[in-house]
């Protein structure tokens, strides 16, 4: 099993839509969340960091479920500047950086 | 936000020889960095993680001899692609963060590889 799992892709939506991602990771003592944002041959780019809190950012909502061990971003009111692929990252014990294989957001008009 | 640099953004070279690629902190100390491939329609696959001063810790099946990684100081790592074949063309990006551990991680621009 991997260490950090996204659901797969890809995803499309028509504007205006809803769309959530989750992802799950496996080793409990992980410590940071993070979501980030790629676009075709660039690097990825921070979309919004995870609190146990949750924490929310204009349309975007990022959630961590501890107990379950995942982490979620909510996208309200698509936009056709949001199809791009998302990836989490997770700081885990070990003092890596994993990331997720990416989930890929199309949205059509 | 801090900035990560990264160079070559792309190069082209004969199957047989090396690329040297940097990764350099400009505004802060990076007392970890990590190194990325990414192959097309992939993820980004961690290929080894480097504190400064000390050995890069390499992840399975990732061959330390072949992608030799120095971490001289906090604001320079280097990834060597030793005796390069066109199986290595990838994307290659590196990633780094100051030392707390809720901070977020910042990337470069990241170097397209391709062997010929």
């Amino acid at each position: 099993r991997k260490e950090v799992e996204q659901d797969p892709g890809p995803f499309n939506v028509p504007e205006g839509a809803t769309v959530a991602f989750n992802c799950t990771y496996s080793n409990s003592a992980s410590q940071s969340f993070f979501w980030y944002r790629q676009d075709c041959r660039k690097e990825p780019k921070l979309l919004m960091s995870v609190y146990s809190s949750g924490n929310e950012d204009g349309r975007f909502t990022a959630q961590l479920n501890r107990a379950s061990q995942y982490i979620s971003l909510l996208i309200r009111d698509s936009k056709l500047s949001d199809s791009a692929t998302y990836l989490c990252l997770i700081y885990n014990q070990g003092g890596k950086l994993i990331f997720g294989q990416g989930t890929e957001l199309s949205v059509k008009p | 936000g801090a900035v990560v640099s990264q160079h070559p953004s792309w190069v082209i070279c004969k199957s047989g020889t090396s690329v040297k690629i940097e990764c350099r902190s400009l505004d802060f100390q990076a007392t970890t960095m990590f190194w990325y491939r990414q192959f097309p329609k992939q993820s980004l696959m961690l290929m080894a993680t480097s504190n400064e001063g000390s050995k890069a810790t390499y992840e399975q099946g990732v061959e330390k001899d072949k992608f030799l990684i120095n971490h001289a100081s906090l604001t320079l790592s280097t990834l060597t692609v030793t005796s390069a074949h066109p199986e290595d063309s990838s994307f290659y990006i590196c990633s780094a963060r100051e030392g707390s551990r809720n901070t977020e991680a910042f990337f470069g621009q990241g170097t397209r590889l391709t062997v010929v």
